[in-house]
């Protein structure tokens, strides 16, 4: 079965300080990883997706995310913090023989000023 | 403007009173889908559907029905909603391939009394 984790439930960080969400995973196959930001009331935004290739990917708002495949890692990153970055982040995964999108619990980010 | 759009964005109903939630999106996709957020739960999948007229369980079906009969909607049914269906529902959308990331409503909360 798939699934995901987020292992923080809450991420603190300082304004301009690099800031790093965490995601593991477990999939059958190649899987295609996902990540979402969601500002308070207000739908889930994509940020940024791995497929294949470069384990680096760039996405919106000067986020990127790192794959890695030995640790079935995932992790969202930022070199410099803004306190509109403050929000719940979730990450999901889309198997290679399915559809279904399964998605972490989430990990809510405070930038603090 | 590509988009999916949720009617209505807020409700408050009784218990056993039938509702419907809409669901359109613009961007010709496949696949379809509900979701509910509720607090220390992440979001959970209702229902999904791969295209017209299939649909499919999610992972907390219980209390719901859908329906497929254009490409383009997908309401959610509560035949009769009881409170713990008090949620926020999220309808998205994606193209068929799983490479394809979803696009999000911007959500249904919803009160059952």
């Amino acid at each position: 079965a798939q699934s995901v984790a987020q292992p923080e439930d809450q991420v603190n960080v300082a304004e301009g300080n690099p800031l790093t969400v965490k995601c593991t995973y477990s999939v059958s196959g190649n899987p295609y990883l996902f990540w979402y930001v969601q500002y308070p009331n207000r739908g889930l935004q994509f940020l940024l997706k791995y497929i294949t290739g470069d384990n680096l990917v760039k996405g919106s708002y000067g986020f990127e995310a790192e794959f890695n495949k030995s640790q079935t890692s995932f992790h969202l990153k930022k070199p410099s913090a803004l306190v509109s970055d403050s929000a719940l982040y979730f990450c999901a995964v889309r198997p290679e023989w399915g559809q279904n999108f399964v998605f972490g619990p989430g990990t809510r980010l405070s930038v603090l000023p | 403007e590509a988009q999916v759009t949720q009617n209505p964005r807020y409700l408050i109903t009784v218990t056993g009173k039938k509702l419907t939630v809409t669901c359109s999106q613009n961007m010709n996709h496949e696949y379809m889908s509900w979701y509910r957020q509720d607090p220390g739960l992440g979001l959970r999948q209702i229902y999904y559907s791969m295209n017209v007229e299939v649909t499919d369980k999610g992972d907390v079906p219980e209390g719901y029905k859908v329906s497929r009969k254009e490409k383009r909607n997908f309401p959610l049914i509560l035949e009769s909603p009881s409170p713990n269906q008090t949620s926020l529902y999220f309808c998205a959308s994606s193209v068929a391939v799983n490479t394809g990331e979803l696009f999000f409503g911007e959500g249904s909360r919803l009160t059952v009394l």
